[in-house]
């Protein structure tokens, strides 16, 4: 079965426009989380949505937002980017959230803001 | 907050050897453990996943345990491959199950 698809896989965006990246879960997942992995902090968790209602937010800027759609499918928004967005971002998609099942991720989305 | 550590940094063994990478957590009330790899620029692959209930899991040539009340946990590595090189990473969820918390990962590097 299909993974987890994220698009675009790399994006170049200048200081200050803003960006949407995309995830569709595998099929039948409901639940979709967003990272951000830089060298310096890491992975780190941004938001978690299920059934298309945002359950758990990091600790990141209202710059970043996301939504999920009826389809489980979500977006992620990053607003008036600065040079410190640069980052590989991953979403993972599992069955249900917090019922003990494995968690899969895409293969992330390399934004460069210049 | 959940603290999570994997030692060592990094990791260079000849191929054929047997090795362990270490995962800690401070906080023992998790949902479940999972093992990741990745490679450079990619996307994480999922290894294996521990509930917290269980002690330990296998899946191939790969072992991962267990101990929560200890908040630590292993991955063994039998028989290491060159296509084994990649940064292996811990995650834990919280007892809500919704967010991972991620170590900064082992990088491994099997020399043929």
């Amino acid at each position: 079965k299909a993974g987890v698809t994220q698009t675009p896989r790399y994006l170049i965006k200048t200081r200050g426009q803003q960006v949407t990246l995309s995830c569709s879960p595998i099929s039948g997942h409901r639940s979709v989380s967003w990272y951000q992995q830089t060298p310096g902090q890491g992975l780190q968790f941004l938001f978690e949505y299920f059934s298309e209602t945002q359950r758990n937010k990091g600790n990141f800027p209202g710059r970043f937002s996301g939504r999920q759609f009826s389809n489980s499918r979500s977006e992620m928004n990053v607003s008036t980017l600065e040079l410190g967005d640069s980052a590989l971002y991953l979403c993972a998609s599992s069955l249900n959230p917090g019922m003990n099942t494995e968690a899969f991720f895409g293969q992330g989305t390399r934004l460069t803001v210049v | 907050k959940q603290e999570v550590t994997q030692i060592p940094a990094a990791l260079s063994v000849p191929e054929g050897e047997n090795l362990v990478l270490n995962c800690s957590f401070t906080d023992s009330a998790i949902y479940n453990l999972q093992w990741f790899r990745q490679d450079p620029g990619k996307g994480l692959t999922s290894l294996l996943l521990i509930q917290s209930s269980q002690r330990e899991q296998t899946s191939g040539r790969l072992n991962a345990s267990l101990d929560k009340s200890s908040g630590r946990s292993t991955l063994y590595i039998a028989a290491s491959q060159p296509g084994d090189s990649a940064t292996y990473l811990c995650a834990v969820t919280s007892n809500t199950g919704n967010q991972f918390y991620f170590g900064t990962g082992t990088s491994l590097t099997v020399i043929p």
